[in-house]
């Protein structure tokens, strides 16, 4: 029982390169989130999901894309990456109205 | 405009010291307040609170909700080492896909 895992633990990227990250869950949580989190701006949702197909924006989703094709998988996606996006990005997954669970992040650095 | 502003931002004590954190919130359609604990990777859930004057206890950590005066605070008690870590709070507002969201946190660190 793995809970909520993510892959990869760290990248770097140079400016323009994309990327995907993987966030996995064992929950059989339907709700699934991404943050990144900078320092002094707290933790910033960037894409969610209700449910296996569907996908919504945040409160920052510029320059990220996401799919969500099985429930336990949610994907974040950066097609063309900025050096603003270098940041920890967390996934959590969740159920209805409860607590959020957290994978263990992604540190991302773009050069 | 939706928001949840915790203080202090930083704060640093002595073992055995008692400290409170303060989250106070303005949401639409507010549902429930968490409390989280972050030390050096993802945050970890210690409390959720849904109604007023009802407080929930975890050891040394205590936590209570004022829907009136929309705040809440976290109480830890006898400060440990181990208690330094960057505490979140968070709404969860609105519709049913029951978004977060975060205060920037209360930096916590707890001298020996």
């Amino acid at each position: 029982n793995a809970g909520v895992t993510q892959t990869p633990k760290f990248r770097v990227l140079k400016t323009g390169q994309s990327m995907t990250l993987l966030c996995a869950q064992d929950m059989n949580h339907e709700y699934m989130y991404w943050y990144r989190q900078d320092p002094g701006m707290g933790l910033r949702l960037i894409h969610y999901s209700v449910g296996e197909g569907t996908t919504a924006k945040g409160e920052v989703p510029d320059g990220y894309n996401v799919s969500r094709l099985k429930k336990q998988n949610f994907l974040l996606g950066l097609e063309s990456a900025a050096p603003s996006q270098t940041s920890v990005y967390f996934c959590a997954t969740a159920d209805t109205g409860r607590e959020q669970y957290f994978g263990p992040g992604t540190r991302l650095t773009v050069t | 405009e939706d928001k949840v502003v915790q203080s202090p931002l930083s704060l640093v004590v002595h073992e055995g010291d008692t400290v409170t954190l303060n989250c106070s919130y303005e949401v639409t359609n507010f549902r429930s307040l968490l409390w989280y604990k972050q030390e050096k990777k993802a945050p970890t859930f210690l409390f959720m609170l849904t109604s007023s004057g009802i407080e929930k206890k975890s050891g040394r950590l205590s936590s209570i909700l004022d829907k009136k005066e929309l705040f809440s605070i976290l109480n830890i008690t006898a400060t440990q080492t181990g208690d330094s870590a960057i505490y979140l709070c968070a709404v969860i507002y609105g519709g049913s896909q029951g978004n977060l969201i975060f205060g920037k946190g209360t930096k916590l660190s707890v001298k020996p």
